[in-house]
């Protein structure tokens, strides 16, 4: 099946720092991927939708200059946590969806600390 | 507006006992259905969708467009069942989005 990675697993970083989470799709091209924040025991909330080639769009009360999603290829997105705070510290998980076909593949997620 | 009522936050069987978990939508158009699964410290990973109506793991879901259900069942849980469980609509009035419901926690005892 589809596989779908993401880089890093996790990352502890000090306060006012950026932080960069990849997603990539493996063996397919991903039109577009999703960004999900995930708090311990609960579900998933979408962030922002992913589209190679143009801006992202972002779900409301996510701030896009907070959150900087790039997808620069079919097969790679990232998000950058500008001048990360602790308060967000989360678990990301990113998703990508096929050429045709409406089933999202996950990633494994990105366990962010923020000190 | 695209929503999802998965309304157990909770449901804890016996190994052996039937489990259903229930998910209504209210969705513009024909959406198309997904059940998600979540085990522990592992990615979320597809365990059906009803267009294939296919059974996964012994679980079956049938779409009910009248009652806009798609509720999950299987007849015999086991332990390795327990999980989290997400029912999730997509389509065109969604963007494609996946619409995550808050999820179903089923927790099978020994």
């Amino acid at each position: 099946g589809a596989v779908v990675s993401q880089h890093p697993s996790r990352v502890i970083c000090k306060s006012g720092t950026s932080v960069k989470i990849e997603c990539r799709s493996l063996d397919f091209q991903a039109t577009t991927m999703f960004w999900y924040r995930q708090f311990p025991k609960k579900s998933l909330m979408l962030m922002a939708t992913s589209n190679e080639g143009s801006k992202a769009t972002y779900e409301q009360g996510v701030e896009k200059d907070k959150f900087l999603i790039n997808h620069a290829s079919l097969t790679l997105s990232t998000l950058t946590v500008t001048s990360a705070h602790p308060e967000d510290s989360s678990f990301y998980i990113c998703s990508a969806r096929e050429l045709a076909g409406n089933e999202q593949f996950f990633g494994p997620g990105t366990r962010l600390t923020v000190l | 507006a695209q929503r999802v009522t998965q309304p157990e936050k909770l449901l804890s069987v016996f190994k052996g006992a039937p489990v259903e978990l229930k998910c209504n939508y209210s969705y513009s158009g024909s959406p198309e259905l997904f059940w998600y699964v979540q085990y522990s410290r592992q990615r979320l990973q597809l365990l059906l969708r009803h267009i294939s109506r296919e059974s996964i793991k012994g679980f079956t879901a049938d779409l009910n467009k009248g009652e806009t259900s798609f509720h999950l069942k299987k007849p015999f849980a086991q332990e390795e069942d327990s999980a989290m469980y997400y029912c999730a609509p997509t389509g065109r009035a969604s963007s494609y989005k996946l619409i995550f419901g808050s999820g179903t926690r089923l927790l099978v005892r020994p």
